[in-house]
């Protein structure tokens, strides 16, 4: 049930671009996306509920295609504060809800 | 003010030993969950509670019990502990249960059995 992440790591240096996607094979009421630092909590980015929806976040938004079964998460002009992993986390059915498979993000200067 | 607030930050205990975690948030929020990261990252539901009910019950094994004595607390119990259980515990809450809630998460309880 755990959605699948790619890519696993990737490297950036600062202001460099990277998409980041996450993949389920049942359809997904919704998508959320967090970011985690090193030694520290999952911190909330954004939530996209509808298919086709785009959303933004200073220079990280996220899109959720129509059949609501992929979510990319764009981070646009890359800073070394973006470095850390990212998750994304899908409800399928009801309450059960999922964190995908992680990558892991390093911004060098 | 702290917002999810879980204690002891750290834990170091002997294998078949009983221990506990204490989570409480002041967000006001009517659900609070428990999960388990392994040492590969991996972010794994293990409970949920919504006003003190239990909503979430993932495939864990039963030495681990959580107890909501209150909205705003949610506690994790765990007997007979095992080698395998070593991983960070993360306490997190959000206003209600569904899919449109961001969930806002402690700084974790770091449990190492030795």
């Amino acid at each position: 049930q755990q959605p699948v992440q790619s890519p696993q790591a990737v490297i950036l240096r600062e202001g460099e671009d990277a998409v980041i996607n996450c993949s389920s094979s049942k359809a997904l009421y919704s998508v959320h996306w967090y970011r985690q630092k090193h030694g520290e909590a999952p911190v909330f980015l954004m939530i996209l509920l509808k298919g086709g929806e785009q959303k933004g976040h200073e220079k990280i938004s996220a899109s959720f295609n129509e059949k609501k079964q992929q979510s990319s998460l764009y981070l646009t002009a890359s800073q070394l504060s973006y470095s850390g992993t990212y998750f994304c986390g899908t409800e399928i059915y009801g309450n059960q809800f999922y964190f995908g498979t992680g990558t892991s993000l390093t911004v060098i200067p | 003010d702290t917002a999810v607030s879980q204690t002891p930050k750290y834990l170091v205990t002997q294998m078949g030993n009983d221990k506990s975690i204490k989570c409480e948030q002041n967000l006001g929020h009517d659900t609070m969950y428990w999960y388990k990261q392994d040492s590969k990252k991996f972010l794994k539901i293990m409970f949920s509670y919504n006003n003190k009910e239990l909503i979430i019950n993932e495939t864990v094994p039963n030495r681990f019990s959580p107890k909501s004595p209150d909205k705003a607390h949610l506690n994790l119990h765990i007997n007979s502990l095992e080698l395998g259980d070593s991983a960070v515990y993360f306490c997190a809450s959000s206003l209600f249960p569904g899919p449109n809630q961001p969930q806002h998460f402690g700084d974790g309880t770091r449990l190492s059995i030795l």
